[in-house]
């Protein structure tokens, strides 16, 4: 069966520090790849999602960027965080092909706090 | 741009009441429709997909109905149970414009069912 892993669970970071927050799926291949971001009080946004190693498409400016560096692993960064960073980053994967079609499923998240 | 809304924001309810939450989006034009249960502080659990071409779906004492002309998705929780407590998330994949492919999230209901 599939699963999703994403770390740290929690983290607390100094604005103008930078940041590296992990996802990796198992049972899998060349699955489709998502990261949500939910701010308080805000509902959930889509940030990043790849169809492909190496192929990133980013849906709103901000001071984040997104890698895919291998099949199953995605990386959300930035190189110095904002105030405004803080919030619950989540990942997620569907299945190849047609992502209008399939379910999509998330890990537990990561709840960043920027101090 | 897809918009999804969803009524109530909260609702308390006694345990063993059947109960009602409602999503609706603005486009008609989707893949399908996704419910998620959130608890707090973690991820989101898939509880049901509707395809666009679907009524309705049921699992266990969940059941999902779709009218994809008027915009509008059930949620039906039957016999509802303490550990039901959550936020219900409501979430559809558009298949045409400016959110082609992108999974648009409501606010969430929160749910909470009281012994």
């Amino acid at each position: 069966s599939q699963t999703i892993h994403q770390w740290p669970a929690t983290l607390v970071q100094p604005v103008g520090s930078p940041l590296s927050l992990e996802c990796t799926v198992e049972g899998t291949s060349n699955p489709n790849l998502y990261w949500y971001r939910q701010a308080a009080g805000r509902g959930l946004q889509l940030l990043f999602y790849s169809v492909g190693i190496g192929q990133i498409s980013s849906e709103v400016p901000q001071n984040l960027s997104a890698s895919r560096p291998q099949d199953r692993q995605f990386i959300l960064s930035s190189k110095k965080l904002l105030l405004s960073d803080s919030g619950f980053y989540l990942c997620a994967w569907s299945p190849p092909g047609g992502r209008g079609h399939q379910p999509q499923h998330f890990g537990d998240g990561t709840r960043l706090s920027i101090l | 741009k897809q918009e999804v809304t969803q009524i109530p924001a909260a609702l308390s309810v006694p345990e063993g009441e059947n109960l009602v939450l409602n999503c609706s989006f603005t486009d008609s034009a989707i893949y399908n429709l996704q419910w998620f249960r959130q608890d707090p502080g973690k991820g989101l659990t898939s509880l049901l997909l509707i395809q666009s071409s679907q009524r309705e779906q049921t699992s266990g004492r969940l059941n999902a109905s779709l009218d994809k002309s008027s915009g509008r998705s059930t949620l039906y929780i039957a016999a509802s149970q303490p550990g039901d407590s959550a936020t219900y998330l409501c979430a559809v994949i558009s298949n045409s414009g400016t959110s082609y492919g992108k999974l648009t999230f409501g606010q969430g209901t929160i749910l909470t069912v009281h012994p």
